[in-house]
């Protein structure tokens, strides 16, 4: 069974500043999306990023980019000027691509905090 | 496109009680998928659907939980004989699934808050 790992429950960047949040994942599956969700306080999850496994290319999306290192099963988000909107639980989330269902398997979350 | 709504937002029930969740899609997506996300945690997958066809239960979805999506559009989660560990946030999930196309992107309600006293 698939397994995301986010080690750190809680992190805070001054604004305006980068901060990079970590996950770690387990397969043994070859190909596979990786994903970075961001669910503000009550409001609802909206994808922030996104990665394919056969990508060897980082994803990028403004200011939100990933350092994908599939050797080392890890994927993390980096947020570079961070803004106070920024503040929110972000989730890393994994699913297989070639297989009924695509489920989501997520990590346990960041809550990531934006000192003004 | 007005996006994922579920209905209600918030739910307050006594235990033993029966409560039902419902969620409409977007209104082109033929997946719909139920999670459930508890205080502090991840979502975890319960079901999906295509169209109208569950096809996957996660070993979360005891016999006291049901979904339905009668006519591949909107689903309806219902559970029965309500428990306290029942309590956290059941989210819905809808996304466009075409052979060849491999461009699959969850997009997510926000989610019914259930608390079970």
């Amino acid at each position: 069974a698939q397994t995301v790992t986010q080690s750190q429950p809680e992190m805070s960047v001054q604004e305006a500043e980068t901060v990079t949040l970590s996950c770690t994942y387990d397969t043994s599956e070859s190909d596979y999306y990786l994903f970075w969700y961001k669910q503000p306080p009550s409001r609802q999850m909206i994808l922030v990023i996104r990665q394919e496994a056969y990508k060897q290319q980082n994803a990028t999306e403004n200011r939100f980019s990933v350092n994908f290192q599939k050797a080392a099963k890890s994927f993390s988000l980096k947020i570079s000027d961070s803004q106070l909107g920024d503040a929110a639980m972000y989730f890393c989330a994994y699913r297989r691509r070639y297989r009924a269902g695509n489920m989501l398997t997520f990590g346990g979350g960041t809550r990531l905090m934006v000192k003004p | 496109d007005t996006g994922v709504s579920q209905n209600p937002r918030h739910k307050i029930t006594k235990r033993g009680q029966n409560v039902t969740f419902r969620c409409d899609p977007i209104s082109e997506h033929n997946r719909l998928y139920w999670y459930r996300q508890t205080l502090g945690q991840g979502p975890e997958f319960l079901t999906y659907f295509q169209n109208e066809a569950q096809l996957e239960k996660s070993r979360l979805l005891s016999d006291r939980f049901s979904a339905e999506r009668p006519k591949g559009s909107f689903s309806t989660l219902e559970i029965q004989r309500t428990e306290q560990g029942d309590s956290a946030m059941y989210l819905c999930a809808s996304s466009f699934e075409k052979t060849g196309v491999m461009d699959e992107t969850q997009y997510f309600g926000p989610g019914t808050r259930l608390l079970v006293l």
